[in-house]
């Protein structure tokens, strides 16, 4: 697999559920980064992993949205409560490292949509 | 206002004809990066530059540092590159967090 991998692709969950999103970065890429794509808007940044520093989660909507990446390799973002604008395409990418000048690979993205 | 601004948000070209689109960003930026998005698929980087101008293929993107402005042409336009291009900047903070434009949704007819 020599792609950033997204799961699931589409996730259809009831307002007040939780719901855990799942990203697979490319091997040996040390920097993660998720975003959201809310439907007719532009991508807005979530929080941002490099290595085993303290992560960049600036960009977090609220205290529902929590992510963790473990042993410096698969991210898991987790929000909590759902609510209907929560509703978007959240998208994971991953870069060889901290340096801002490298290229991001981004998965295909998990549809999430709560009804 | 937002950070980063495209234009247009929406252009219709027919085949054959040269495009280009625009992206004046208002914060310090260590690179910026052009993506192209299909309908229903993932992103793609199309160039990460941070100075002068790069060309691959049918699609050329240049730099103004000191104008804060960045354009991204394409050649010979055809169909298949109908997308939504999108601009993005590394802020200079070097954090690596990208900040994005709207997009531009360009439809390419035959």
């Amino acid at each position: 697999g020599a792609g950033v991998s997204q799961s699931p692709s589409n996730k259809v969950t009831e307002k007040g559920k939780d719901v855990e999103l799942r990203c697979d970065p490319i091997s040996g890429h040390t920097a993660l980064y998720w975003y959201r794509q809310s439907l007719g808007q532009g991508l807005e940044f979530l929080i941002y992993f490099q290595g085993n520093s303290a992560p960049d989660k600036s960009g977090l909507p609220s205290d529902r949205f929590s992510a963790e990446r473990t042993g410096g390799s698969v991210s898991t973002l987790t929000i909590q409560r759902t609510q209907q604008e929560d509703s978007a395409v959240y998208l994971c990418a991953s870069s060889p490292g901290f340096i801002s000048n490298q290229p991001q690979h981004f998965g295909d993205g998990t549809r999430l949509s709560i009804l | 206002k937002n950070e980063v601004e495209q234009s247009p948000q929406n252009l219709t070209a027919q085949e054959g004809e040269f495009i280009t689109i625009n992206c004046s960003y208002s914060v310090g930026i260590s690179a910026l990066h052009w993506l192209q998005q299909h309908p229903g698929g993932g992103i793609v980087s199309l160039f990460m530059l941070s100075s002068g101008k790069k060309k691959h293929g049918r699609l050329i993107a240049t730099i103004n540092i000191q104008e804060k402005h960045s354009s991204l042409h394409i050649t010979a336009s055809h169909p298949r590159d109908s997308a939504v291009y999108i601009c993005a900047v590394h802020g200079s903070s070097n954090t690596g967090k990208l900040i994005f434009g709207q997009g531009t949704t360009l439809q390419v007819k035959p």
